[in-house]
């Protein structure tokens, strides 16, 4: 069973303190590794896809990373508009499912004060 | 473009009550999804459409009925609420039937009394 496992469960930073989450997984094969951030009372917003180890995407303060098990989402220099849960998921291979399951952590809730 | 648009935004049941929660999307996305966000659980797959014309189960599809009533369009129905199925809903739309991220919709809170 495919499995995500996000760390810390919440945050608390000063704005400009630098930092990072942390997304385990364990899947069946790797297809795909998602990040969305999720403001209270709406929807997960897209940020990034990873699709192998090594791979690196940033936008603006945020860049994620990926390696064979975990994928990091770093925060540098963070203002109090990047407070938000911050949720990842894992697309894996399943037996020749095409119909995209993703699989998600439950979430790190970062607040950043000023 | 609107995106993925779900209505109503919020809505209050009596145990019992049937309901259909409207999802439709604007991207010309080939497959959607139902999913339900509870404290604690995450966010958990109910059913999907991996293209028109089609619908099947996710993890927790028990008590709820789909209809992908054209391309733009997925529904999701309760026949008879229970109080165990109150909790956020968020529909989302891809663009094809393999890999690539999904998007969401802002979601109805749903109660069950």
């Amino acid at each position: 069973e495919d499995q995500v496992t996000q760390s810390p469960e919440a945050l608390r930073l000063q704005e400009g303190e630098s930092s990072s989450l942390n997304c385990s997984y364990t899947v069946s094969g790797l297809r795909g590794l998602f990040w969305y951030r999720q403001d209270p009372g709406k929807g997960p917003e897209f940020l990034f896809t990873l699709y192998s180890a090594g791979e690196e995407k940033e936008k603006e303060r945020l860049k994620a990373t990926l390696t064979k098990k975990e994928s990091f989402l770093h925060i540098t220099a963070p203002k109090p508009e990047d407070s938000a849960t911050y949720l990842c998921a894992v697309q894996a291979e399943a037996g020749g499912t095409s119909y995209g399951k993703l699989t998600f952590g439950q979430g790190t809730i970062l607040t950043v004060h000023p | 473009n609107a995106g993925v648009t779900q209505t109503p935004k919020f809505q209050v049941l009596k145990t019992g009550q049937s309901m259909t929660l409207q999802c439709a999307q604007d991207m010309n996305h080939n497959s959607m999804y139902w999913y339900r966000q509870d404290p604690g659980m995450g966010l958990r797959l109910i059913y999907y459409s991996a293209s028109e014309g089609t619908t099947d189960k996710g993890e927790v599809p028990n008590g709820y009925n789909v209809s992908r009533l054209n391309k733009r369009e997925f529904s999701l129905r309760l026949e008879s609420a229970a109080p165990s199925q109150t909790s956020v809903y968020f529909c989302a739309s891809r663009a094809g039937t393999g890999l690539g991220e999904q998007y969401f919709g802002p979601g109805t809170r749903l109660t069950v009394t």
